[in-house]
């Protein structure tokens, strides 16, 4: 089943602790992004890579990495995280080329204390 | 900056009834999309109308694409409670440097009450 997979679903953690959201999709995919969503913000995009060690800022990218060490992963770091962070993350991957349907996980909600 | 701007925020209907929902854009696009999420998780990709496309049909959906007005609309007909869920377009943006980026507006709550 085509899939993009994301974990873990649900993280409670405290301020400057690092963490890492994992992303994974299985459809060979050379775009992959990851969004947070906030009340009556939106989506907004993070981070995004057109492919393997190619990666660039989004709309807002204050306080968070990425890598693409292989097509299928794309996952999302937060060194020190803050409260300001808390937030619902997606990451999403699509084809680049024509007219391509963006797929998105099923979502990461992160607290920070 | 948000591209997409829908309209309205909020919509209440009764099953049965159609919810209509607007969204405009700023700049030159690829295509438009539109995208459902149900509370608080993924959003599922629901009809894509490309640039040259003026309606698209899916379902009980219609989607038709204004690029002069630069604007587009999400018809759902005969509403149904399962219905109840936020909707947000996205556009896939041409040129600029940000390509293959969708950016999206902040979404209309739709709730369709039985």
């Amino acid at each position: 089943e085509a899939q993009v997979t994301q974990n873990p679903r649900y993280l409670i953690t405290v301020t400057g602790k690092k963490l890492t959201v994992t992303c994974s999709q299985n459809m060979n995919h050379e775009y992959m992004s990851w969004y947070r969503q906030d009340p009556g913000l939106g989506l907004r995009q993070i981070y995004y890579s057109m492919n393997v060690e190619v990666t660039d800022k989004g709309d807002v990218p204050e306080g968070y990495k990425v890598s693409r060490k292989e097509k299928r992963n794309f996952p999302l770091i937060l060194e020190s995280p803050s409260p300001n962070q808390t937030s619902l993350y997606f990451c999403a991957s699509r084809n680049l080329g024509g007219q391509e349907t963006q797929y998105f996980g099923p979502g990461t909600r992160l607290l920070v204390l | 900056s948000q591209q997409g701007e829908e309209d309205p925020q909020a919509l209440s209907i009764q099953e049965g009834e159609n919810a209509t929902m607007n969204c405009s854009y700023k700049t030159s696009i690829n295509n438009l999309q539109w995208y459902r999420q149900n509370s608080g998780r993924g959003l599922v990709h629901l009809i894509l109308i490309r640039s040259n496309e003026r309606e698209k049909h899916s379902g009980r959906l219609r989607v038709t694409l204004d690029t002069s007005k630069k604007s587009s609309s999400l018809l759902i007909t005969a509403s149904r409670a399962a219905d109840t869920a936020s909707y947000f377009c996205a556009t896939d943006d041409a040129g600029g440097t940000s390509y293959g980026k969708l950016t999206f507006g902040q979404g209309t709550i739709l709730t369709v009450h039985p």
